[in-house]
């Protein structure tokens, strides 16, 4: 049982560096989503894919982040120009159409860790 | 806006019960589900209650009381395992939209 992949695990940047991040979610989900986790903090909701289309989109995503799910695979989460205020935790997540969809359950991969320095 | 409410912090001994509380003011209410976090792990879904009472899920439970706004997770016969941060979050859109309003989390710890 292949769960949500993400990578890579660990990325440290010098601000004003460009990153990007890569989700893989559970094959057969065609929703996938992006939240991000500060210390000691829940996550906060950053965006949301359904299949290939982006449908919604917080106000904590500044002009500088970017995010895509070509295909309604895989998806990708860039950061231009980092600032040290956008070290956090990046999860990615995933949802479909399984027994416990209406429990609005969230599948979750172990994050991508940001350090910009 | 939306706000969640729970404690930073419990401490507890193996075999114990923890009773975790939240409570919520959001535009707009759908469900409320719990989420297990352990250290430099992903969240995982522990319980979700859409209606009023108690949904029991082997040692854990979690209950909803709407008119309140307010909910708990109970975990019973705590474990060492059990260590680890826990969040309530409210799903606020009636449709199929899953997107989430998490609490800040509550760091259990448990002692031998």
């Amino acid at each position: 049982d292949t769960g949500v992949s993400q990578n890579p695990r660990h990325k440290i940047t010098k601000r004003g560096q460009n990153v990007t991040f890569r989700c893989d979610p559970i094959s057969e989900h065609n929703r996938l989503y992006w939240y991000r986790q500060t210390l000691g903090q829940g996550p906060e909701f950053l965006t949301y894919f359904q299949n290939e289309a982006q449908l919604e989109k917080s106000r904590l995503l500044s002009d500088r982040f970017s995010a895509e799910r070509p295909k309604g695979s895989f998806s990708t989460l860039e950061i231009q120009r980092t600032e040290q205020g956008d070290s956090a935790m990046y999860l990615c997540a995933s949802s479909g159409t399984s027994g416990r969809e209406n429990t609005g359950e969230l599948f979750f991969g172990e994050g991508s860790r940001l350090t910009v320095l | 806006g939306q706000s969640l409410e729970q404690p930073s912090e419990v401490t507890a001994v193996e075999g114990a019960i923890v009773q975790i509380n939240c409570t919520y003011q959001t535009s707009g209410f759908y469900g409320l589900s719990w989420y297990q976090q352990h250290d430099g792990g992903a969240p995982t879904f522990l319980s979700y209650n859409a209606l009023d009472g108690l949904e029991e899920t082997g040692r854990f439970s979690s209950f909803l009381s709407r008119s309140d706004s307010y909910g708990y997770l109970l975990l019973q016969e705590l474990q060492m395992k059990d260590s680890a941060s826990y969040f309530c979050a409210v799903r606020r859109a009636p449709s199929n939209d899953y997107k989430l309003s998490f609490g800040a989390g509550t760091t259990v710890t448990v002692r031998a």
